[in-house]
């Protein structure tokens, strides 16, 4: 199966943006959805795990949810700061394989 | 804490084999339920799994490159590594070892990732 994420998003400080990711095949919820944050030069870093979950340190700013209806995952951060300017992948697997998203460039502006 | 750190030639010729290992601190990799990992990442593209193995070393591979990788646990000295044979320009990636949750399949650890450069 696939994810499919928007290639960008662009939002102003403050305000609220939602990046989605759509499985292709298979339901969204049968198998655990995580979102990481990376920025240039650095290595991934876990936003998001088990759907919705935030690990200490990850401010309730980034949440995470799932949608059955379009078998999609989103990450929504609120309150947009410019250090949020990031690149953000989800991921997710089926029995054998580990999935990522094509990830989304996220601009603040 | 744990810690995961690559290791590995920075060039590679085409259609030899490029080799990494992943040096674990901090947690034993034949105690689970974790699988351990690796992960490539094209200049200025998105990240790509390569595979993954479980501490009983029993290991999955994504399809397209199936052919081409063997993943491997050398727990004596707690490390793990991957081979990719026959490689191309394709190949050229910052290549990254993570460990992954045995529950929840979460990516929670990390190595800093190395450059391997696939030319002549």
């Amino acid at each position: 199966f696939m994810l499919t994420q928007p290639h960008s998003v662009s939002e102003s400080p403050g305000k609220t943006v939602t990046i989605s990711c759509t499985r292709s095949s298979g339901s969204i919820a049968s198998n655990y959805v995580q979102w990481y944050q990376q920025r240039p030069g650095s290595s991934p870093t876990t936003l998001i795990y088990e759907h919705n979950q935030r690990p200490s340190g990850v401010p309730d700013r980034f949440s995470g949810s799932i949608d059955s209806s379009s078998n999609s995952a989103s990450l929504t951060i609120s309150g947009l700061k410019t250090e949020d300017e990031a690149d953000y992948y989800c991921q997710s697997y089926d029995d054998s394989n580990q999935v990522f998203g094509g990830g989304t460039k996220l601009t603040v502006l | 804490q744990v810690q995961l750190q690559e290791s590995g030639p920075g060039l590679v010729k085409p259609s030899q084999t490029l080799s990494l290992t992943c040096t674990v601190s901090g947690d034993s990799i034949s105690s689970g339920p974790y699988y351990w990992s690796w992960i490539r990442q094209p200049a200025g593209k998105g990240l790509e799994w390569i595979g993954r193995i479980y501490t009983s070393g029993s290991t999955n591979y994504k399809p397209s490159l199936k052919s081409r990788v063997t993943i491997s646990l050398d727990t004596p000295k707690n490390q793990f590594s991957l081979n990719l044979n026959s490689v191309t320009a394709a190949d050229t990636a910052v290549y990254y070892c993570a460990r992954i949750g045995g529950y929840n399949y979460e990516f929670d650890h990390w190595g800093q990732g190395t450059l391997v450069t696939v030319a002549s």
